[in-house]
């Protein structure tokens, strides 16, 4: 079945450990995004690639960065992980801007 | 800018029928409703285009009002799966922002509760 992976479901990492989530898909989508989610908030987008075109919202932190090496993955890269950003991580796909996003299960990341 | 929506949470009882309101201050492109269940990823139910279409997902309807921005969302004989966060994500029209387009924002989110 075609689908959105992501790696690992949970992730523990201590205060400014650097850590790496990963996400695949098998839609042969354009579009990849990163949301974070915090409990009991709706999704906050991070950002998304069209494509290899990379799109950072102004209020995502430098501490994270993304990187999309082919159609099929996109890792989220969190350089300096502070205790405000343990959350669940999402990752969504979309044919095209503005289509159906489709999310993977998320990586619950804690941060000790 | 984030839409609005409305109930925050809705106990119901099994059989019930409930409204989750999605309202915006902007042109709406298009309106995407989301189920979340706890610790789960969103779950797409279904996505609305134009002005006063209207689309069903099982016993799961909702209408578009492109007119008024809003969106509703109306769960018919609510059965106990149907528990959940329900999301609004909107879209506004392309060439209002190259910010912005394309970009789903999503609503605070509707707590249900459907108990037997």
């Amino acid at each position: 079945d075609a689908m959105v992976i992501q790696n690992p479901r949970y992730q523990v990492t201590q205060f400014g450990k650097p850590v790496t989530l990963s996400c695949s898909q098998t839609l042969n989508h354009n579009v990849m995004y990163w949301y974070q989610q915090k409990s009991s908030q709706a999704p906050k987008l991070l950002f998304h690639y069209y494509d290899k075109d990379f799109n950072n919202e102004a209020d995502t932190p430098d501490n994270f960065q993304s990187r999309r090496p082919n159609t099929s993955f996109c890792f989220l890269d969190i350089r300096s992980p502070g205790l405000g950003d343990a959350a669940m991580y999402l990752c969504a796909t979309s044919r095209g801007i503005s289509d159906t996003q489709y999310f993977g299960p998320g990586t619950r990341l804690t941060v000790l | 800018q984030q839409p609005v929506q409305s109930p925050q949470a809705v106990i119901l009882r099994e059989g019930e029928d409930a409204v989750i309101n999605c309202s915006s201050s902007k042109a709406l492109y298009s309106v995407h409703w989301y189920r979340q269940k706890h610790g789960e990823a969103p779950v797409f139910l279904m996505i609305l285009l134009k002005g006063g279409e209207q689309k069903g997902h099982d016993k799961i309807s909702a209408s578009f009002n492109e007119k008024k921005q809003q969106s509703s969302l109306y769960l018919t004989a609510s059965q106990l799966s149907y528990s959940g966060t329900y999301f609004c994500g909107t879209t506004t029209p392309p060439g209002m922002t190259t910010d912005s387009w394309g970009k789903l924002q999503f609503g605070a989110g509707t707590q249900v509760v459907v108990t037997p």
